[in-house]
């Protein structure tokens, strides 16, 4: 049983540009979430996404936004990258059916570097 | 706002110790707790969730425990091992907010040969 799977691993962009992160949520889960972890820090809420809709977004600039597809997946997109968005980039996915209290599962995520 | 810290921020023990980290919130209206593991520059890795109407989860040599009205929770390491060195971290998912965790900042451990 596959785990959550975040795309790419690694990856460098410079100020301005655009990156796209991709997440495949553990089987069975139908529920993703995205977080920002800075180095040294504990993750931060971006947002959540359920049946292909933004349901709840934390403290992030409209230069974060989101997709969710009909098979679950989703993408982060960070618009004109700021050298402050070098980040390790998490999603976590749940089942709705668990409940707001269900637990999360946390992909290794895409680290980040803006220079 | 809900608000976690964990204290110590950091700890070194010798092998085979028993050990204890804390995790404190302020809003005790919270759906419940979970006690994660993340090793350097990887995800994380899920140890145990305290539902808010639970006082403990135990798995292996790990208890956690929950006073939710007193805003604390411990995360009990018993025996520990090198391979136990990593950062711990605590989140809890506040009612009202269900759909967020709330971290806190980690206790890193190192467990010394």
């Amino acid at each position: 049983d596959a785990g959550v799977t975040q795309s790419p691993t690694h990856l460098i962009k410079t100020r301005g540009q655009q990156v796209t992160l991709r997440c495949s949520p553990k089987s069975g889960h139908d529920t993703v979430s995205w977080y920002q972890q800075a180095l040294g820090q504990g993750p931060q809420f971006i947002f959540q996404y359920y049946e292909e809709e933004e349901r709840q977004r934390g403290n992030f600039p409209d230069r974060f936004s989101g997709h969710q597809f009909p098979n679950y997946s989703s993408e982060l997109n960070v618009n004109a990258l700021l050298l402050g968005d070098s980040a390790l980039y998490l999603c976590a996915s749940s089942a709705l059916t668990g409940g707001l209290t269900g637990e999360l599962f946390f992909g290794e995520g895409s680290r980040l570097t803006v220079l | 706002k809900q608000e976690v810290t964990q204290i110590p921020a950091a700890l070194s023990v010798p092998e085979g110790e028993n050990l204890v980290l804390n995790c404190s919130f302020t809003d005790s209206a919270i759906y419940n707790l979970q006690w994660f593991r993340q090793d350097p520059g990887k995800g994380l890795t899920s140890l145990l969730l305290i539902q808010s109407s639970q006082r403990e989860q135990t798995s292996g040599r790990l208890n956690a425990s929950l006073d939710k009205s007193s805003g604390r929770s411990t995360l009990y390491i018993a025996a520990s091992q090198p391979g136990d060195s990593a950062t711990y971290l605590c989140a809890v998912k506040r009612a009202g907010s269900a759909r967020q965790l709330t971290f806190g900042s980690g206790t890193q451990l190192t467990v010394l040969p």
